[in-house]
C-alpha cells in the first residue's frame, strides 16, 4: 500500500516569495492534515480536512496560508508572501476515520517538505 | 485545551540498556488515545505505540512498552535492549473527542555503540 505521498522534499524561497506543497494521502483516507514543524519543537496543527470540508483551521494564518482539498483527495497548502519564521517542515498525514469504531488515532505521515525562507 | 509536555529535550543511552522517556499531559475528557511516534533524521515519523485511555493494562510492543498513570496523567515509554536504530526524536502525542493529535516538543534520543 502506498504512503503519504508529498513533493516538493526541499524548497529553498526568498521572503515576500511565495510556495505551494502538495500531498496525496493514503488512498480511501478520509482525513487529511497539514503540520508545521519548526526545527527543534513538536510538530503543530494547521489545518484538518475531512473529506473536502475544513473541520479545523483555527491555528492556520490565513492572512498568508491558505489550503484546499478540492476533490477530497490530495491537498495543496501555499503560503503567500513568506516570512522568515515560516521555515519549518511542513508535514502531511492522513487517517482513515470512516467510522468511529474503527477510530484509532494514528495518523499516517508523509516524509514532509522543508523549507527554507531567506 | 489539551497539552503534552516532554520536559527532557534529550537523552543518550548505551546500546543494549534500557531507557525511559517521560512524558505527562493535561485534559478534561475521559476517552482518548495517547501515542509515541519516532521520527528519525530526515525520515517519516512513524507509530511507536498506542494506549487507549479506557484501557487499564499497559501497551507492549516487542521491546517498547509505555507506563501509563491515568491518574497522574502520565505517559512514559521505555525501550529495552537499545539499538542503534532507535537513535530519533521521540513525540509524545494525545489524540482525544476531535481526532486532533497534539504533540508534545519531543526528545532526542541518541543510542552509543
Amino acid at each position: 500500500e502506498a504512503g503519504v505521498a508529498q513533493s516538493p522534499r526541499y524548497k529553498i524561497i526568498e521572503k515576500r516569495q511565495s510556495v505551494a506543497f502538495w500531498c496525496n494521502p493514503i488512498s480511501g483516507h478520509a482525513t487529511l492534515y497539514w503540520y508545521q514543524q519548526i526545527l527543534g519543537q513538536g510538530p503543530k496543527l494547521l489545518i484538518q480536512f475531512q473529506n473536502n470540508g475544513v473541520v479545523d483551521d483555527s491555528q492556520l494564518p490565513k492572512d498568508r496560508f491558505s489550503a484546499e482539498r478540492l476533490k477530497g483527495v490530495d491537498s495543496t497548502l501555499k503560503i503567500q508572501p513568506a516570512k522568515l519564521e515560516d521555515s519549518a517542515v511542513y508535514l502531511c498525514a492522513s487517517s482513515p476515520r470512516t467510522s468511529p469504531l474503527l477510530y484509532t488515532g494514528e495518523l499516517f505521515f508523509g516524509e514532509g517538505s522543508r523549507l527554507t525562507v531567506l | 485545551a489539551q497539552t503534552v509536555t516532554q520536559s527532557q529535550p534529550e537523552m543518550s543511552v548505551q546500546e543494549a540498556e534500557t531507557v525511559t522517556l517521560s512524558c505527562t499531559y493535561d485534559t478534561s475528557e475521559n476517552n482518548y488515545y495517547l501515542f509515541w511516534y519516532k521520527q528519525p533524521p530526515s525520515r517519516q515519523m512513524i507509530l511507536v505505540i498506542r494506549q487507549e485511555a479506557y484501557k487499564q493494562q499497559n501497551a507492549t510492543e516487542n521491546r517498547f512498552s509505555v507506563n501509563f498513570q491515568k491518574a497522574a496523567k502520565s505517559f512514559s515509554l521505555k525501550i529495552s535492549d537499545s539499538q542503534l536504530g532507535d537513535t530519533a526524536m521521540y513525540f509524545c502525542a494525545f489524540s482525544g473527542a476531535n481526532s486532533k493529535l497534539t504533540f508534545g516538543k519531543g526528545i532526542t534520543l541518541s543510542v552509543r555503540p
